[in-house]
């Protein structure tokens, strides 16, 4: 089972570019999170969605854009690279967003923006 | 402000002992609170809590929640060096599902 899978595994980027991450899930999962983990912060959600077509902002969204154009998956995207985006990324997906069912996460893209 | 803290952030220990990892929570419509344990890559699930006094139990960890001191806390007797991990608190709240993270407590189990 493949589960949730995130694209690209690294990057290194310079200040200023742009680019994409992916996730992707094979359980057929309403809701869907991004989150960036730095040192002795803990996760913190970007954004998230309940659904296809549907996105909304986290607790830290700004200099990031999501898009859920299909169930499967969800894109997260910098516009404009900042070194303070420089984190450890997660996605994750639950099947409810009531609170009754856990969140399954991806492996995580580490991204540094130098 | 909705805040989760786990204590202590870091603890050594050594095998075959027991420890008690704290969270504490402070949020508006709280709906249930989580652990995951996270080695190298994606924190995994280990236990959802909805009621207070109810324990959950999986081999040697265990966890319960106390909402009226808003609390839970996770054991895990007879230590081995594979539970050395950084263990995640965190709480949904509101809807959606968002969950609201501690800053975790890294573990280390000595041979």
């Amino acid at each position: 089972n493949a589960g949730v899978t995130q694209t690209p595994k690294f990057r290194v980027l310079k200040t200023g570019q742009s680019m994409t991450l992916l996730c992707a899930q094979d359980m057929n999962h309403e809701y869907m999170y991004w989150y960036r983990q730095d040192p002795g912060m803990g996760l913190r959600l970007i954004h998230y969605s309940v659904g296809e077509g549907t996105t909304a902002k986290g607790e830290v969204p700004d200099g990031y854009n999501v898009s859920r154009l299909k169930k499967q998956n969800f894109l997260l995207g910098l516009e404009s690279a900042a070194p303070s985006q420089t984190s450890v990324y997660f996605c994750a997906s639950s099947y409810s967003g009531s609170g009754n069912q856990p969140q399954h996460f991806g492996d995580g893209t580490r991204l540094s923006i130098l | 402000e909705d805040k989760v803290v786990q204590s202590p952030l870091s603890l050594v220990v050594h095998e075959g002992d027991t420890v008690t990892l704290n969270c504490s929570y402070e949020v508006t419509n709280f709906r249930s609170l989580l652990w995951y344990k996270q080695e190298k890559k994606a924190p995994t699930f280990l236990f959802m809590l909805t009621s207070s006094g109810i324990e959950k139990k999986s081999g040697r960890l265990s966890s319960i929640l106390d909402k009226k001191e808003l609390f839970s806390i996770l054991n895990i007797t007879a230590t081995q060096t594979g539970d050395s991990a950084v263990y995640l608190c965190a709480v949904v709240y509101n809807q959606g599902g968002k969950l609201i993270f501690g800053q975790g407590t890294e573990l280390s189990v000595k041979p």
